[in-house]
């Protein structure tokens, strides 16, 4: 069964810098697209970018200028990071396991989120 | 404003059949697979339908997906008190080179 277990930091400053990990438990790391979604408070999915174990990335184009994702395969992480947040970026932040092939919208296993405020 | 549009809102009563559409375009829907996705308020979303008409394992066939040029449907048959929640389209868009969302559809099983 996979699962997908996420951390980071919950608070932030305006212009901070937002930083979230990813853990992958259970099936193959490699191979996949791993994706970050996230969603605003009492608002839609809006997808941030994927990534895949080679590194390979793909970044939406309202955000590409602020956000990295990475890959440690060795310890089957995906990690994002979100530069210069304001209060815009305030939203629940999930990662997802996408498909074999990039340009994905097959999410099968999601995890839990981490909420990430952006408060002065 | 999401690029593909969903209604805010539908509503059945048990047993009854529903159906949410999610309209696009020709870069997105008319173009690539229309996934489908529930979510229960303060949880993560969960995959419903992938591939337009394709269900996950352990998706109940009461579940069914569609798509018909620029827009796609999911339909609900045999509407259950727990299938209340917000359902999402998803979709890639060449145009944007970005996986894109519906604003999603609230489901209230009255």
């Amino acid at each position: 069964q996979v699962q997908l277990q996420q951390w980071g930091a919950g608070l932030l400053k305006p212009s901070e810098t937002l930083s979230l990990t990813c853990a992958v438990y259970g099936g193959s790391f490699s191979g996949y697209y791993w994706s970050w979604i996230r969603q605003s408070p009492g608002k839609g999915l809006e997808w941030i970018g994927e990534v895949n174990h080679s590194g390979s990335t793909n970044y939406s184009p309202s955000l590409q200028s602020r956000v990295t994702l990475s890959v440690d395969t060795s310890k089957k992480q995906i990690s994002l990071i979100l530069t210069s947040v304001t209060a815009a970026d305030t939203a629940v932040y999930y990662c997802a396991r996408g498909a074999l092939t990039r340009h994905t919208v097959k999410w099968g296993y999601w995890g839990r989120g981490t909420l990430v405020t952006v408060s002065s | 404003q999401s690029v593909l549009t969903q209604p805010p809102s539908v509503s059945g009563t048990p047993g009854q059949r529903v159906t949410i559409s999610c309209s696009g375009s020709t870069f997105n829907i008319g173009l690539n697979p229309v996934n489908w996705y529930r979510q229960v308020p303060g949880t993560a979303p969960k995959h419903l339908i992938y591939s337009n008409s394709q269900r996950p394992s352990g998706v109940p066939d009461r579940f069914s997906g569609s798509k018909s040029g620029t827009s796609a449907s999911l339909t609900i048959s045999g509407l259950q008190s727990e299938d209340e929640a917000d359902y999402y389209c998803a979709s890639w868009d060449d145009g944007l080179n970005g996986a894109v969302f519906g604003g999603g559809t609230q489901l209230t099983v009255l």
